[in-house]
């Protein structure tokens, strides 16, 4: 069935580090890849979205490209702040099934 | 202004009652859906509605009940067969009835049985 792998998480950065978190996802056909974040104490917020191959999701100063032939959606920022702490999400919809399926998460700590 | 409102916060209950979580939404959006979070697993689907009076079994029903009575609520119901309900429990709605994998969230509700 289709699935979402994510890096495992803590990823501790300090502030103006470039930040990669890795996702890679199996599934038939050709989903559209989701990145959620959540903040501490809250619910997800939908961060970034690609609907087709080689599609560029970006918001916030996140990107994440849609990449078909390695099967991934890694998600990147240039200079990340105290602020992006949080719990990353990777999802995709529209493999086998019309559910949203999620990854692991992967939690973010930037310190000062 | 617009969202999904949950209710309550963080609830205890003791093992063998039944519980209900609460979700409204004042975004007139079709879909409702509940999801579970434990650490380390993501996020489960539990049950999810496309329209009033309909609902769907998501991947982990069993021990949980819902409603959809009306368009704005879709509460949830933790019943004394959930063999482990500790979790947190997230309510999320999105605008059409097809599921896009653009869903508005709320802020959880934090059970533990004690």
């Amino acid at each position: 069935g289709d699935s979402v792998t994510q890096m495992e998480g803590p990823v501790t950065l300090s502030e103006e580090a470039f930040l990669t978190i890795n996702c890679t996802y199996t599934a038939t056909g050709y989903p559209s890849l989701f990145w959620y974040v959540q903040y501490p104490g809250e619910g997800l917020q939908l961060l970034l979205k690609a609907t087709k191959a080689d599609d560029k999701g970006s918001n916030k100063g996140f990107e994440a490209t849609y990449r078909k032939e390695t099967t991934s959606f890694h998600l990147e920022k240039g200079s990340v702040q105290v602020s992006d702490s949080a719990v990353y999400f990777c999802a995709l919809i529209g493999g086998a099934t019309n559910k949203l399926i999620f990854g692991t998460g992967t939690l973010l700590a930037v310190q000062p | 202004d617009g969202g999904i409102t949950q209710s309550p916060k963080y609830l205890f209950r003791k093992e063998g009652q039944n519980v209900t979580l609460s979700c409204e939404q004042n975004l007139n959006h079709d879909a409702m859906y509940w999801y579970r979070q434990d650490p380390g697993q993501g996020l489960r689907l539990i049950y999810y509605s496309q329209i009033v009076n309909d609902f769907q079994k998501g991947d982990i029903a069993e021990g949980y009940s819902v409603s959809r009575e009306k368009k704005e609520s879709f509460p949830l119901t933790v019943t004394s067969a959930q063999k482990n309900p500790t979790a947190f429990y997230l309510c999320a709605s999105s605008p059409g009835q097809m599921n896009t994998g653009e869903l508005f969230f709320g802020e959880g509700s934090r059970l533990t049985v004690l």
